[in-house]
């Protein structure tokens, strides 16, 4: 099984600031990672694939990075609605898959 | 628009049963493999479970394996989740989404899009 290990847990960030979110898987999975993010009461929405790709839809201060073992979530100029809940998934080893466990990123 | 809508869940006694549906709309639901995924406070997101665009080909996370079952009707673009032997661990919000495109090979590329939820009690 691979383990998908998100940091921060929390993570607190002024509006207008630059919020990075880490994931890291327990063996490779090449650049088969995606990010999520889920708004209070509200689904997962998918915001990056193939770890750099962006969703359709998904502004462009989302950028997804890294490859291997090492990924991150870099949102810049944090709008208020980017406050959330945010998870990585790895396919790698596709139709089965596995979440890190969140990171929330709260306003500072 | 593409819509997911799931139903069925509520409270049932431990050692229970419970069919979850998922009514798919806004795509040629065909031509898609599709998955079911909960969500519990204390463990995130974990994959229950996926089935391929015929419904020949099914996976199961090993937590369900040989008590849950998945199925699917192209017909009513529908996909199913036979629960037997419900236990308090599988209290959660079930979510059915949207996988890959059928293709060769396919490119997997995340779930797009997800069901509301529906909440799902294991309790007695």
């Amino acid at each position: 099984e691979i383990v998908m290990t998100q940091s921060p847990a929390t993570l607190s960030v002024s509006p207008g600031e630059r919020a990075t979110l880490s994931c890291r898987a327990s063996q490779s999975v090449g650049s088969d990672l995606a990010w999520y993010q889920q708004l209070p009461g509200q689904t997962p929405r998918l915001l990056i694939y193939a770890a750099s790709t962006r969703a359709t839809g998904i502004p462009a201060r989302f950028t997804g990075s890294g490859s291997g073992t090492e990924f991150t979530l870099t949102i810049s100029s944090l709008q208020s609605e980017d406050f959330a809940l945010y998870y990585c998934q790895q396919y790698n080893n596709w139709p089965m898959c596995s979440f890190g466990q969140g990171t929330k990123l709260e306003i500072k | 628009q593409v819509q997911l809508v799931e139903s069925g869940g509520g409270l049932v006694k431990p050692g229970g049963s419970l069919r979850l549906s998922c009514a798919a709309s806004g795509f040629t639901f065909s031509d898609y493999y599709m998955a079911w995924i909960r969500q519990t406070p204390g463990k995130g997101l974990e994959w229950v479970s996926f089935i391929s665009t015929s419904g020949g080909v099914k996976k199961y996370a090993d937590s369900v394996e040989g008590r849950f079952t998945v199925s699917r009707d192209n017909a009513q673009n529908s996909i199913y989740l036979q629960m037997d032997s419900l236990r308090a661990e599988d209290t959660a919000v079930y979510f059915c989404a949207r996988d890959t495109l059928w293709a060769i090979p396919a490119t997997p590329s995340g779930y797009d899009f997800w069901g509301q939820g529906v909440l799902v009690t294991v309790s007695s």
